[in-house]
């Protein structure tokens, strides 16, 4: 099955760039979700598409996905952002959706 | 605004069985697949079950395959998952997410989740 892998966590200062991969097997040729989780909250989908963002979430929040890596960057990271953060794909071989394992973001 | 409001969550001993419930509001049911999501108490997300639109057809992830049926009703705009001979390690919050039209896509909005645990 397709497995999809995320650093277990990454730390960013305020203000500062975060960036948060996912590595998948030739992941450049699917298409690649991410969604948010905050403690004691459900997921939200912050990019979908690769880089296209759903209305509401901030312009700081992009995405991209090329080879075998697929990107989130959350430009000028606030206190807010801090939170789980998982990839997604759908993984045509086994007809099922695949999630990575989640990064913790921590915000310094 | 879109509702997903899972419920039929709780305590349950390993080899029983349980029906969760999802009741949406705020869009066309009937158009969108539906899918169940679990997280295990401090672990990530795991993928569980998928119905398309009309119900023609599911997805089942391996850990799951032959014990759980995922099922819904249009008319009632409620999606079900009926879980059986549960294990110790199906303990989880169960997630309801809205589909999309296309199978690759992406998953919005989620529910509150409903806690599942199984324990004698």
């Amino acid at each position: 099955s397709y497995v999809l892998t995320q650093p277990p966590s990454v730390s960013v200062a305020p203000g500062k760039t975060a960036r948060i991969t996912c590595g998948g097997n030739n992941i450049g040729s699917k298409s690649v979700h991410w969604y948010q989780q905050k403690p004691g909250q459900a997921p939200v989908l912050v990019i979908y598409y690769d880089s296209d963002r759903p209305s509401g979430i901030p312009e700081r929040f992009s995405g991209s996905n090329s080879g075998n890596t697929a990107t989130l960057t959350i430009s000028r990271v606030e206190a807010g952002d801090e939170a789980d953060y998982y990839c997604q794909v759908w993984d045509s071989s086994s007809d099922l959706w695949v999630f990575g394992g989640g990064t913790k973001l921590t915000v310094l | 605004e879109v509702q997903l409001v899972e419920s039929g969550g709780g305590l349950v001993q390993p080899g029983g069985s349980l029906r969760l419930s999802c009741s949406a509001s705020g869009f066309t049911f009937s158009s969108y697949a539906m899918h169940w999501v679990r997280q295990a108490p401090g672990k990530g997300l795991e993928y569980v079950s998928a119905i398309s639109s009309n119900g023609g057809s599911t997805y089942y992830a391996d850990s799951v395959k032959g014990r759980f049926t995922i099922s819904r009703d249009n008319s009632k705009n409620t999606l079900y998952l009926q879980m059986s001979s549960l294990r110790a390690e199906d303990t989880a919050v169960y997630y309801c997410v809205k589909g999309s039209t296309v199978t690759t896509g992406w998953f919005d909005p989620w529910g509150q989740g409903t806690l599942v645990t199984v324990s004698s």
